[in-house]
């Protein structure tokens, strides 16, 4: 079993539907997770993280994580256009002396308008 | 404000040549990475380096090597590409709280 599972997708909305991404993990040890978005031939690129269970809010993207469950979220409201892009998960323990983040294969969602 | 740095954007080579693969950046991070990138496989790490003078193997590291020329500079170098080799390369540093990797734009290598 991978460390860190996402489904891959591809995922396919109409424009202004609501979006949810989703990971799951397997080493409790994992403290600090986030989300980054690629854009078709760019480099990943943060968007959120967060290191406690629950929500955090920023804009129309929410995070969401679920320590018990080993589970983590992202969901997208009023989904737009601009938001086509694969979105990947990633995750590390704290205090762990710079090694690396361990990331899930990506989820590429695609918004029609 | 570069950020990561990749040199070059694109790259075709002929089985059995060799090639290196330049990254810098300008954040002041001690870590610094390379992963490789392919359809339905996500991001693999190839090799980091958690500060300057020290590498340490990642997921994927055979047919690689890397140097950490000093705090900036992070390369790595295909001795012998082969066609597996073909992927998209990224190279990334790391905040020091251990919280957000700056990525550079990519090297699309295509080994023929």
């Amino acid at each position: 079993q991978k460390e860190v599972e996402q489904d891959p997708g591809p995922l396919s909305v109409p424009e202004g539907a609501i979006v949810s991404l989703n990971c799951t993990y397997s080493n409790s040890a994992f403290q600090y997770f986030m989300w980054y978005r690629q854009y078709s031939r760019k480099g990943p690129e943060l968007l959120m993280y967060t290191y406690s269970s629950g929500n955090k809010e920023d804009g129309r993207f929410t995070a969401q994580v679920d320590k018990s469950s080993k589970y983590i979220s992202l969901f997208i409201r009023d989904s737009q256009p601009s938001d086509s892009a694969t979105y990947l998960c990633a995750m590390t323990k704290p205090n762990s002396g710079n090694t690396p983040l361990v990331f899930g294969k990506g989820t590429r969602l695609s918004v029609i308008a | 404000n570069a950020g990561v740095t990749q040199t070059p954007k694109f790259q075709v080579l002929k089985t059995g040549q060799s090639m290196t693969l330049q990254c810098a950046q300008d954040m002041n991070h001690n870590s610094m990475y390379w992963y490789r990138q392919d359809p339905g496989m996500g991001l693999r790490l190839i090799y980091y380096s958690a500060s300057e003078g020290t590498t340490d193997k990642g997921e994927v590291p055979n047919g690689y090597n890397v140097s950490r020329l000093n705090k900036r500079e992070f390369s790595l170098r295909l001795e012998s590409a082969a066609p597996s080799q073909t992927s998209v390369y990224f190279c990334a540093s790391m905040t020091g709280t251990n919280t957000e990797a700056f990525f550079g734009q990519g090297t699309r290598l295509t080994v023929v």
